[in-house]
């Protein structure tokens, strides 16, 4: 069965605060690993990863997959309240599977 | 820009009732799905479809029907609603294999089933 794991569920941070999000997967048919951040309502596109080693980066965001040991970290640097946010990890070929999330809550 | 829309946004049912959840994209995209999301559950995959007059079971698919009749528009179906159904529903669409590309959301439908 197709599983994608994220850790922790939860996270409570300060502003400025280093943090990392991690995913990993087990699925039949892997093209990409995606990021999701959902605030409110829809989740919004971050990142997709299809090659291991090389790292995306957009501002304080960044994200690396490993394909040998099958999981991904999303790190965000000097967190600002804005960042509060469930993020998502999805992984497939023709459909998407997803993590239950990461619920991240940056304090001032 | 009208993206991916969705309708209703909000709907309380009774335990047995029908109803329909229309989704409707103006990009031309290929592949269209719905998600359901519970507290502590992620986004699980209910039905997808590769195309036109096609459809396809995901996650979940129990209790629920598709159509895609015509490409803009994926409709959900609960034909005897139940308090498990009981959820927030997301459509997503996106141009070809989502591993491709990013997905595309609507802004979600909430639904109650008494």
């Amino acid at each position: 069965e197709d599983k994608v794991v994220q850790s922790p569920l939860s996270l409570v941070v300060h502003e400025g605060d280093t943090v990392t999000l991690n995913c990993s997967y087990e699925v039949t048919n892997f093209r990409s690993l995606l990021w999701y951040k959902q605030e409110k309502k829809a989740p919004t596109f971050l990142f997709m990863l299809t090659s291991s080693g090389i790292e995306k980066k957009s501002g304080r965001l960044s994200s690396i997959l490993d394909k040998k040991e099958l999981f991904s970290i999303l790190n965000i640097t000097a967190t600002q309240t804005g960042d509060s946010a469930v993020y998502l990890c999805a992984v497939g070929l023709n459909k998407l599977i997803f993590g239950t999330g990461t619920r991240l809550q940056v304090f001032p | 820009n009208a993206g991916v829309t969705q309708t209703p946004k909000f709907r309380v049912l009774k335990t047995g009732q029908s109803m329909t959840l229309l989704c409707a994209q103006d990009m031309n995209h290929e592949y269209m799905y719905w998600y359901r999301q519970d507290p502590g559950m992620g986004l699980r995959l209910i039905h997808y479809s590769v195309g036109e007059g096609t459809t396809a079971k995901g996650e979940v698919p129990d209790g629920y029907n598709v159509s895609r009749l015509k490409k803009q528009n994926f409709l959900l179906g609960l034909e005897s609603a139940a308090p498990s159904q009981t959820s927030v529903y997301f459509c997503a669409s996106s141009l070809f294999f989502p591993t491709n590309e990013k997905l595309f959301f609507g802004s979600g439908t909430q639904l109650s089933v008494l």
